[in-house]
């Protein structure tokens, strides 16, 4: 079985500074992918950034990064110089690659990060 | 260019009523989801489409029922619908069913009554 978990349900940033946004994940699967989406209250889900699990280098998307540390099952999502249009829903997630992890993507319950001004 | 498109963006519908959402992809995907979303809660996989077929039905009662006419499009159909119903609906489409990063659509707002 699969699970991700986001132990912050809110966090507050101040416009132009650097947040991370936590998420550990638990698998039995030998590879597996690990996404961030992003939801304005429009309700759209935004696909931000993606990390396999044998990837070498962290990935990174213009202002997003993501940490990954394989080792303590961790996949941060780093937001530098925040906007107020990254306040939002985050949600992380994980694919396994086996049978039935496999098919279908495991969301966390999800952080409300607020930028103020 | 990875948009899918859903449409209406709001529904309002009665329990007696039927109704259908659509979702369309051109990117040439080969797998389509319709997810089930609570306020301030994550998506919940429905159904998956593979190839024009249905490959997981997460257990979803019979009154919704998918259909994938062809490769680009993904339909939902609602029929006596009860109050519980209301939430967000999300279709999601990807390269592939497996390994592969899901895009989303911006959802449609159902409201049963």
């Amino acid at each position: 079985a699969q699970k991700i978990t986001q132990t912050q349900p809110g966090m507050f940033v101040q416009e132009k500074e650097a947040v991370t946004l936590d998420c550990t994940y638990d698998t039995s699967d030998p590879s597996y992918g690990l996404f961030w989406y992003k939801q304005p209250s429009s309700g759209e889900m935004i696909f931000l950034i993606y990390q396999g699990s044998y990837d070498q280098q962290n990935a990174t998307e213009g202002r997003y990064s993501l940490n990954f540390q394989k080792a303590r099952k961790s996949a941060n999502l780093v937001i530098s110089a925040s906007q107020l249009g990254d306040s939002a829903m985050y949600f992380c997630a994980m694919r396994g690659s086996m049978g039935r992890s496999g098919s279908r993507l495991t969301f966390g319950e999800g952080t409300q990060l607020t930028v103020n001004p | 260019d990875t948009e899918v498109t859903q449409t209406p963006k709001h529904l309002v519908m009665g329990m007696t009523n039927k109704k259908s959402l659509k979702c369309e992809q051109h990117m040439g995907h080969r797998a389509m989801y319709w997810y089930k979303q609570k306020a301030k809660k994550p998506p919940e996989l429905m159904f998956v489409y593979s190839y024009e077929k249905l490959s997981i039905n997460e257990s979803v009662p019979s009154r919704f029922s998918p259909e994938c006419p062809n490769s680009s499009l993904l339909n939902l159909h609602l029929h006596a619908l009860q109050p519980e119903d209301s939430a967000l609906y999300l279709c999601a489409s990807s390269q592939d069913r497996l390994e592969e990063t899901q895009y989303f659509g911006p959802g449609t707002r159902l409201l049963v009554l």
